[in-house]
């Protein structure tokens, strides 16, 4: 079965420093997304692209926050200068052209 | 905007009991799922609910669907510890304007004691 695969599956970085965090979605998938789950809490909708851009953020997404998919497999979210709080498992999913969200393993994200 | 409450939030049991979850959403959508997630780990998918009265089953879970009712259940039949995880119900916006995404509830905690 199609897997929607991310890497790092965990990294660890210093408060202001910059990362990517990537995903490689089903092969034949249209939509895009990024959701965070801050631990023992609820999974919260980042971001969706659709036909190469956003098609809507949350209120989460702010300027720190980017997404990219630059070579046609490759779906990156980027936060630009992370904060503590920014600590959280990342999960990037994929969707067709009809139903069925398939999620990937993860990425948690530690800042210190 | 899609809301989806679930409820209870934590959920205590013994083993060989039943017991249901619920999820309500606020926004007309016949597209529901359930994932469950084992501490630390990813969204595992149990049921995709793709219509009103839609009713699916495996093993000791059961979910249904009523789009009228705006409500899902999750249905635990004769507790085993292993059913021991967070079951969160999601609905599909995908349909909705302004939702193209799926929307999450808060999650159950379940705990099954022997």
């Amino acid at each position: 079965e199609p897997e929607v695969t991310q890497t790092p599956s965990h990294q660890v970085t210093q408060m202001g420093q910059e990362v990517i965090l990537r995903c490689v979605p089903i092969s034949n998938h249209l939509y895009f997304y990024w959701y965070r789950q801050i631990l023992g809490q609820k999974v919260e909708f980042l971001v969706s692209f659709y036909n190469n851009e956003i098609s809507e953020k949350s209120e989460i997404f702010d300027d720190q926050f980017s997404v990219e998919r630059p070579d046609g497999s490759n779906f990156t979210l980027k936060i630009r200068s992370t904060k503590l709080e920014d600590s959280a498992m990342y999960f990037c999913a994929s969707r067709g052209r009809y139903y069925g969200y398939t999620f990937g393993s993860g990425t948690r994200l530690t800042v210190v | 905007e899609l809301k989806v409450e679930q409820n209870p939030l934590f959920l205590s049991m013994q083993e060989g009991k039943n017991y249901t979850i619920y999820c309500n959403y606020s926004t007309t959508s016949d597209r529901l799922y359930w994932y469950r997630q084992d501490p630390g780990k990813s969204l595992e998918s149990l049921f995709v609910l793709l219509s009103n009265g839609a009713v699916k089953q495996e093993g000791r879970l059961m979910a249904s669907l009523d789009t009228k009712a705006r409500l899902s259940t999750l249905h635990i039949t004769a507790a085993v510890h292993d059913l021991s995880a967070t079951y969160f119900c999601a609905v599909d916006g995908s349909l909705i304007q302004g939702a193209q995404k799926l929307v999450f509830g808060q999650g159950t905690r379940l705990t099954i004691n022997p």
